[in-house]
């Protein structure tokens, strides 16, 4: 079981908005801001899309976007396309032994 | 160009070991903490174990006691070294830099990852 909880899979048409959420303790989203959003492609490796809870890489449309209340974190894709359909991870660093915590991932399907 | 580069990889039987490397090119191993990431097959992300650019070092709980990372940066390689390996160990190990944008180094995030070396653990 991953530490941070996300929703299996989230869909959405072309255009729309979605929302992924991960959930976590005091310990790790809620007591930091240091949370990470990825996509991963089929057979690919992953791709840091934002870090810090809102900040973006360069490169990464600005479309996407992160934020963060109390224990819980959220990525939003707003303006769907084909290509954003993937799996998404969330992670953060923890105070628990552990030091870095992964989601269990969300697979997004545009529909 | 910035990349990682994982090797290392390969069938190994239960309590078996392994080295794995990833090799840097387009900056210096000593300069951004370096982690390993795995993914078992089907399955989601799993953090392993990071390297800091002053040498501290941080494990899972699952790989603790068992597997150590190091740097050679002469070499500007990160190595994972994976020992008493069991099945639930199988997975695709990913290499990542820890995230820089000019000066400013990012908190816990990766953004240069290698398209991994896989594991398989079986007798």
């Amino acid at each position: 079981q991953s530490a941070l909880t996300q929703p299996a899979s989230v869909s959405g048409s072309p255009g729309q908005s979605i929302t992924i959420s991960c959930t976590g303790t005091s310990s790790d989203v809620g007591g930091y801001n240091y949370v990470s959003w990825y996509q991963q492609h089929p057979g690919k490796a992953p791709k840091l899309m934002i870090y810090e809870v809102t900040n973006r890489p360069s490169g990464v449309p600005d479309r996407f976007s992160g934020s963060k209340s109390g224990n819980t974190a959220s990525l939003t894709i707003s303006g769907l396309q084909a290509e954003d359909e993937a799996d998404y991870y969330c992670s953060s660093f923890t105070s628990s032994t552990t030091h870095v915590v992964f989601g269990g991932g969300t697979k997004l399907t545009v529909l | 160009e910035v990349q990682v580069v994982e090797s290392g990889g390969g069938l190994v039987q239960p309590g078996g070991s392994l080295r794995l490397s990833c090799v840097a090119s387009g900056f210096t191993v000593s300069s951004n903490f370096m982690s390993w990431v795995r993914q078992a097959p089907g399955k989601g992300l799993e953090w392993v174990s990071v390297i800091y650019t002053g040498g501290s070092t941080y494990y899972a709980d699952s790989v603790k006691g068992r597997f150590t990372i190091s740097r050679h940066d002469s070499k500007n390689t990160v190595y994972l070294q994976v020992n008493t390996l069991r099945p639930d160990d199988t997975a695709v190990y990913y290499c990542a830099r820890g995230g820089s944008e000019g000066a400013y180094y990012y908190y816990y995030a990766m953004d240069v990852w290698g398209q991994g070396t896989t594991v398989t653990v079986s007798s």
